[in-house]
């Protein structure tokens, strides 16, 4: 079975632009949480979603949204990118009845300059 | 009350030997505790979990041994191996949501 696939895997942006992350899910996984890791900060939650709703957020500002498509694929999207956006963001994917079980992708690269 | 405090930071283990990681909590929400390995460009590999209703579990070299009363759980490699050189995440998770609390991370090096 495929693994969770995230692309791209690595974008280097400018300050001011907009960015959108894809992520496709575990065949058969419904729930998909998204998460940012960066040196300093570790990994933290974004936020969660699953049956096309977010069900979670993390504590990130409003430039950071998502979407669930009805196949469960998602996407993140950061408006207006920081340099502190700098940061390999993950995808994760779980069953619906074990949402805490969660598998990751390799994650997307993003520099933001 | 919604962290998880990880230690140490960085550990050094010769080939053979015992790695043991430690995690700390203090939200009593939480319910599942899952130790996930990263190797440098992947993304962090699920490698063993625990529910608190069991105080220990194994799985080949790696056991999670797990104090509710102390709000803390851990992480034995035994035998470690050059080959387990990677960074461990603790993490929990608040019932059944897509949501893991992570802890800062440990970085070991296995020394052949």
């Amino acid at each position: 079975k495929a693994g969770v696939t995230q692309t791209p895997r690595y974008l280097i942006k400018t300050r001011g632009q907009q960015v959108t992350l894809s992520c496709s899910p575990i065949s058969g996984h419904r729930s998909v949480s998204w998460y940012q890791q960066t040196p300093g900060q570790g990994l933290q939650f974004l936020f969660e979603y699953f049956s096309e709703t977010q069900r979670n957020k993390g504590n990130f500002p409003g430039r950071f949204s998502g979407r669930q498509f009805s196949n469960s694929r998602s996407e993140m999207n950061v408006s207006t990118l920081e340099l502190g956006d700098s940061a390999l963001y993950l995808c994760a994917s779980s069953l619906l009845t074990r949402k805490e079980t969660q598998y990751f992708g390799p994650g997307t690269r993003l520099l933001v300059l | 009350q919604q962290q998880v405090k990880q230690s140490p930071q960085s550990l050094i283990v010769q080939k053979g030997g015992i790695s043991i990681i430690n995690c700390a909590y203090e939200n009593t929400a939480f319910d599942y505790f899952p130790w996930y390995q990263q190797f440098p460009g992947k993304g962090p590999a699920l490698l063993i979990a625990i529910r608190p209703d069991v105080s220990e579990k194994k799985e080949g070299r790696f056991t999670i041994s797990f104090n509710k009363s102390a709000k803390q759980f851990s992480l034995h490699i035994m035998d470690s191996q050059p080959g387990d050189s990677a960074t461990y995440f603790c993490a929990a998770s608040p019932g059944n949501t897509g949501k893991l609390i992570f802890g800062q991370g440990t970085t070991l090096q296995v020394k052949p």
